[in-house]
């Protein structure tokens, strides 16, 4: 199958500290991002990545850190520093950048929970 | 700031009826936008796609409307089902960025 996984779905962090939330896409897309969504909210921008090694900061991206070492994978850290980070976390890809027709496909996201 | 908003926060219709959802934005460079439907729980599902050279497009059982001159788009979903039970998002990717700017979302419940 051809997709967005992220892992885990349910994940539990106590205060102070850090965690790390998987995404991965079998899609051959380039780029790749990260959204957090709060209850009755829509989508807000963390961090996106256009190629690999490259990424840039998003709306909220205090808090936040990102690597994009492989072209599948794009791993999302909620630092110590992220002072609210309860929410529901999507990662997103997309084919490439220079069509902003390129349609982004979510996965099924991670729910954080700090206890 | 430029932003992408919808009208409603809620929706109610019976189903075998048509839904509207609306949106309004207010870049008027924006030259793209994209609805999504988001189910309980889960990411957030393409569904159809507009480009601003376009005032409408249709695809299976959806329309969206776009009207550039009072800066609004609308999603039309004909003949609504249960399945149809979700929150539908506008989006729309800001200038010079590939991401996606969202809007508050709208809830559309079907009454059987």
């Amino acid at each position: 199958d051809g997709g967005i996984t992220q892992s885990p779905k349910y994940l539990f962090r106590k205060e102070g500290q850090n965690v790390t939330l998987s995404c991965e896409q079998n899609l051959n897309h380039d780029a790749m991002y990260w959204y957090r969504q709060d209850p009755g909210q829509g989508l807000r921008l963390i961090y996106y990545s256009q190629i690999v090694n490259d990424f840039q900061k998003g709306d909220i991206a205090e808090g936040y850190s990102v690597s994009r070492e492989k072209k599948e994978s794009f791993p999302l850290t909620v630092t110590s520093a992220q002072k609210n980070p309860t929410a529901f976390y999507l990662c997103a890809s997309s084919r490439g950048i220079r069509d902003p027709g390129d349609t982004q496909y979510f996965g099924p996201g991670t729910r954080l929970t700090v206890l | 700031g430029e932003s992408v908003g919808l009208h409603l926060p809620t929706l109610s219709v019976q189903e075998g009826d048509n839904s509207i959802i609306n949106c309004a934005y207010s870049n008027s460079a924006s030259d793209y936008f994209i609805w999504y439907k988001q189910e309980s729980g889960k990411g957030p599902q393409f569904i159809i796609d507009i480009r601003s050279n376009m005032d409408k497009r249709q695809g299976q059982r959806v329309t969206v409307l776009l009207n550039k001159t009072v800066k609004h788009l609308s999603l039309q979903i004909a003949a609504t089902q249960p399945g149809d039970s979700a929150v539908y998002f506008c989006a729309e990717p800001p200038a010079g960025r590939r991401a996606l700017t969202f809007g508050s979302g709208t809830r559309l419940q079907v009454q059987p």
